[in-house]
């Protein structure tokens, strides 16, 4: 089936540094990728969608200075956390749709961002 | 828009007992429904869907789920738990089987398996 692999999968930063997370799908094309944000004990939060080619749509409250998302190819999407605060500190997951077109979507293992 | 509620944080029940995670959602157009699950440090895994066609929907590991159009609900079961499935589920719904449509999710709910 569909893999979608998600790199690094822990990480520990500085405050004030900035973290790459890459979001890879594995022998498919994913034209729209999404990233979620899960707080300890507490359900996913959609953050944005991620599409190829173009800006990336992100949802009420999220900032798009802070978290920037490029998805320069069909199979790698990309988040960066700039200048990272421990308010920051979470767990990131990114999804992509699997290939069979239905909506269902396929996550990655998440990426755990602990800032100091 | 959508919306998804999970009634229950936490359930606990013991090894080899049957388990209901209860889901109710709410939109005002047709929906897809999702049930996930995630271990400890984990990714999400689907465990089952209901796109159309039958109401009972069977999953992976045992797990069924039921469509109720009328009372808005997907109730998660599973007639014996086993130590293996404690982790978190989370109840999704989409109102769209476009692939580029976001999907929303359930708080979650902790299945506690007791031994």
């Amino acid at each position: 089936g569909a893999v979608v692999s998600q790199h690094p999968s822990w990480v520990i930063c500085k405050s004030g540094t900035s973290v790459k997370i890459e979001c890879r799908s594995l022998d498919f094309q994913a034209t729209t990728m999404f990233w979620y944000r899960q707080f300890p004990k507490q359900s996913l939060m959609l953050m944005a969608t991620s599409n190829e080619g173009s800006k990336a749509t992100y949802e009420q409250g999220v900032e798009k200075d802070k978290f920037l998302i490029n998805h320069a190819s069909l199979t790698l999407s990309t988040l960066t956390v700039t200048s990272a605060h421990p308010e920051d500190s979470s767990f990131y997951i990114c999804s992509a749709h699997e290939v069979s077109g239905a909506n269902v979507l396929t996550f990655g293992a998440g990426s755990r961002l602990t800032v100091l | 828009a959508q919306s998804v509620t999970q009634l229950d944080s936490q359930v606990p029940v013991f090894e080899e007992a049957p388990v209901e995670l209860r889901c109710n959602y709410s939109s005002s157009v047709s929906v897809y429904l999702f049930w996930y699950v995630q271990y400890p440090n984990q990714g999400l895994q689907l465990l089952l869907k209901y796109l159309s066609g039958s109401t009972l929907v069977k999953g992976i590991n045992g797990f069924e789920a039921e469509f109720n159009k009328s009372q808005t609900s997907f109730h998660l079961r599973k007639p014996s738990v086993h130590i293996s499935d404690t982790a978190e589920y989370f109840c999704a719904v989409s109102e769209s089987r476009n692939r580029d449509d976001k999907i929303i999710f359930g708080k979650g709910t902790r299945l506690h398996i007791l031994p």
